[in-house]
């Protein structure tokens, strides 16, 4: 089993549309969250962190249920911008060191 | 704002070649490392280093070493490169005691 598990998608969805992605992870003792954005032959970039309260930044909601190991990212009202793909990553406390571990990506295309 | 170069964009190699990957960033970090990306596997760590001088296997170190002779320097290399080497690769660099990582464009490179 991996150790982040995501939908790989693609996620096609109009202009304005809400669409939400999840992702499971195998370590209860994970520590951090996050959600990288990366678009096409592009770096990694930090969207959000995700934090147990739950946490928005503009049309980006982030939610974490740390009993059922379960992250999700909802956009709403979403733009051609917004087409890239999305990276789960967990964040644990391995060997005295802060380790990230990647989903392997959920791919959005919003089209017009 | 951070700032992470790395030496190609793309390379090709041959299959027993020796392969030098030079990794630069200006923030002062002191964590560095090497990822690589293919698909449906997402990001899988090589190796890190915590500091000048120190490194340590990731999940995936075998056919890698490392060198970090400056802070700002983090250099990967393929003693001899085999075509299951074939991968997009991305450096990155945080503070300590961050899990945000900021990555370089990556180096594409194929093993023929």
């Amino acid at each position: 089993r991996k150790e982040v598990e995501q939908d790989p998608g693609p996620f096609n969805v109009p202009e304005g549309a809400t669409v939400a992605f999840n992702c499971t992870y195998s370590n209860s003792a994970s520590q951090s969250f996050f959600w990288y954005r990366q678009d096409c032959r592009k770096e990694p970039k930090l969207l959000m962190s995700v934090y147990s309260s739950g946490n928005e930044d503009g049309r980006f909601t982030a939610q974490l249920n740390r009993a059922s190991q379960y992250i999700s990212l909802l956009i709403r009202d979403s733009k051609l911008s917004d087409s890239a793909t999305y990276l789960c990553v967990v964040g644990d406390l391995s060997g005295g060191y802060n380790k990230l571990i990647f989903g392997a990506g959920t791919r959005l295309a919003v089209h017009p | 704002d951070v700032k992470v170069t790395q030496s190609s964009r793309y390379l090709v190699k041959r299959t027993g070649e020796k392969v030098f990957l030079e990794c630069v960033q200006d923030m002062d970090h002191e964590n560095m490392f090497w990822y690589r990306q293919d698909p449906g596997l997402g990001l899988r760590l090589i190796y890190f280093s915590y500091d000048v001088k120190m490194k340590e296997k990731g999940d995936i170190p075998e056919g890698y070493s490392v060198s970090r002779e400056k802070k700002e320097r983090f250099s990967l290399i393929l003693e001899s490169a085999s075509t299951n080497q074939t991968s997009m690769y991305l450096c990155a660099s945080r503070r300590q005691n961050s899990y945000e990582q900021y990555f370089g464009p990556g180096t594409r490179l194929t093993v023929t």
